[in-house]
């Protein structure tokens, strides 16, 4: 068990709809990574907040936003859905110092239909 | 633009030989280099790490060995085991970035 946990495990959904998926880091971890996992690729990165602060940006769609809040959890929200928008999202948490590893939760299946 | 590469998407090893894992890198700015291991329905686990500055570091069956010239680090696991069967992935990261950069990940298989 790393400590991260994320909900929902899976979610069903339509093209076109809204989906939050919401992640709560290991107890004393300040940073929150979101990473997007499609059809057996790598590990593509999403974005990262540290103590409530947006860090850095990768290849995040527009149609999509995420926030850390005061209490350290964080939110995932995906919009318009689109088809390609199906794969394993995850949320990996991490002290936030150099070269701290990050540890991540379990994933949650999204399915666009 | 793939700046970590593993291209080998399967392995299959014999229970108690060694399991070799390659990975490649383009970005010279990675300085910080980490293993990974997945299990279907959960998420990646980390397993060993290794800094630019070394190139080898080794804990318990497990051994990274980073090549800077060649921009090449690879995961040594001996003996192997049935339990090693995993997906592993290699992942970089630079001075000053705020992500880690993974490869597309190689399904080992232990056979007994």
């Amino acid at each position: 068990d790393s400590g991260v946990t994320q909900t929902p495990k899976h979610l069903i959904t339509a093209t076109g709809q809204r989906v939050t998926l919401r992640c709560s880091p290991r107890s004393g971890d300040l940073s929150v990574y979101w990473y997007q996992q499609s059809l057996d690729q790598g590990l593509q990165f999403l974005i990262h907040y540290y103590n409530g602060e947006e860090r850095a940006k990768g290849n995040i769609l527009e149609r999509f936003s995420a926030q850390q809040f005061p209490d350290l959890h964080s939110e995932l929200n995906l919009s318009s859905l689109e088809l390609g928008d199906s794969a394993l999202y995850f949320c990996a948490s991490s002290l936030g110092r150099r070269n701290s590893p990050l540890h991540f939760g379990n994933g949650t299946r999204l399915t666009v239909t | 633009d793939q700046q970590v590469k593993q291209n080998s998407p399967s392995l299959s090893v014999q229970e108690g030989r060694i399991s070799i894992l390659n990975c490649d890198y383009t970005n010279s700015m990675f300085d910080y280099f980490l293993w990974y291991k997945k299990y279907p329905a959960e998420g990646p686990t980390f397993l060993i790490s290794i800094s630019s500055i070394k190139d080898k570091n080794e804990d318990g069956r497990f051994t990274v060995f980073l090549n800077k010239s060649a921009k090449h680090l690879s995961l040594h696991i001996v003996p192997s085991q049935p339990g090693d069967s995993a997906v592993y992935f290699c992942a970089a990261s630079a001075t000053g970035a705020q992500k880690l950069v993974f490869g597309q990940g190689t399904r080992l298989t232990i056979n007994p």
